[in-house]
């Protein structure tokens, strides 16, 4: 079964960092694109990025670019998103994808909340 | 950026009756392979997304017969038919095929 566990969510101030992390299970992780889609509070998604199957390309929403930042650790099955300088239109649930053209694997998410 | 339009907002069913969205985006979804990356995800209350439908009309691992997806180029269609309790939600296009991939704002199936 394809399990996506995402972690390190939380409140945090303006200007500060935070770094998420999705623990994938249940298929060859080193094999997929994976993606970070994130859901505002009004319920809209918005697409922040995804990195190839080995990690050597990523490619980023044009207004997150200089935030965030996504990698992963294929030897742990591991996803990140550090993000930077966190404002307060930051504030969404976070989600971990697999990505085959489609988004066809969710984590369970991860609240961001950035208030001061 | 790819805008994906979809309609209605918002939509009332009986159950056991049959529901289309429409989604339509911004500029044409066939990707250079020859593929078009229009995709539909369910929200069920409190959950997360789920996959429906992938490359406009294929139905994901264990995604029921009653949905059905179809179109080309910039305008898709989802249809629900014999709509169940476990079907209301929200339902979300998006598009996999330009950088960024974008979704579309939603519509809200409900029961009459």
């Amino acid at each position: 079964e394809v399990q996506l566990v995402e972690s390190g969510g939380g409140l945090v101030q303006p200007g500060a960092s935070l770094k998420l992390s999705c623990v994938a299970s249940g298929f060859t992780f080193s094999d997929y694109w994976m993606s970070w889609v994130r859901q505002t509070p009004g319920k809209t998604m918005e697409w922040i990025g995804d990195i190839k199957y080995d990690g050597s390309y990523t490619n980023y929403a044009p207004s997150l670019k200089n935030r965030f930042t996504i990698s992963r650790d294929n030897a742990k099955s591991t996803l990140y998103l550090q993000m930077s300088n966190v404002r307060s239109e930051d504030t969404a649930t976070y989600y971990c994808t697999r990505t085959t053209g489609s988004f066809d694997y969710w984590g369970q998410g991860v609240m961001v909340t950035v208030s001061s | 950026d790819v805008v994906m339009t979809q309609t209605p907002v918002s939509l009332s069913v009986s159950l056991g009756g049959q529901v289309s969205i429409s989604c339509r985006s911004s500029q044409s979804l066939v990707h250079n392979n020859g593929n078009t990356y229009l995709s539909w995800y369910l929200q069920k209350p409190g959950q997360s997304p789920q996959l429906l439908i992938y490359k406009v009309s294929n139905r994901f691992s264990g995604i029921s017969d009653r949905f059905s997806g179809s179109g080309s180029g910039t305008d898709f269609t989802l249809k629900i038919s014999r709509v169940e309790p476990d079907d209301l939600g929200v339902y979300y296009c998006g598009q996999g095929t330009q950088y960024p991939n974008t979704f579309g704002a939603g519509t809200k199936l409900e029961l009459k």
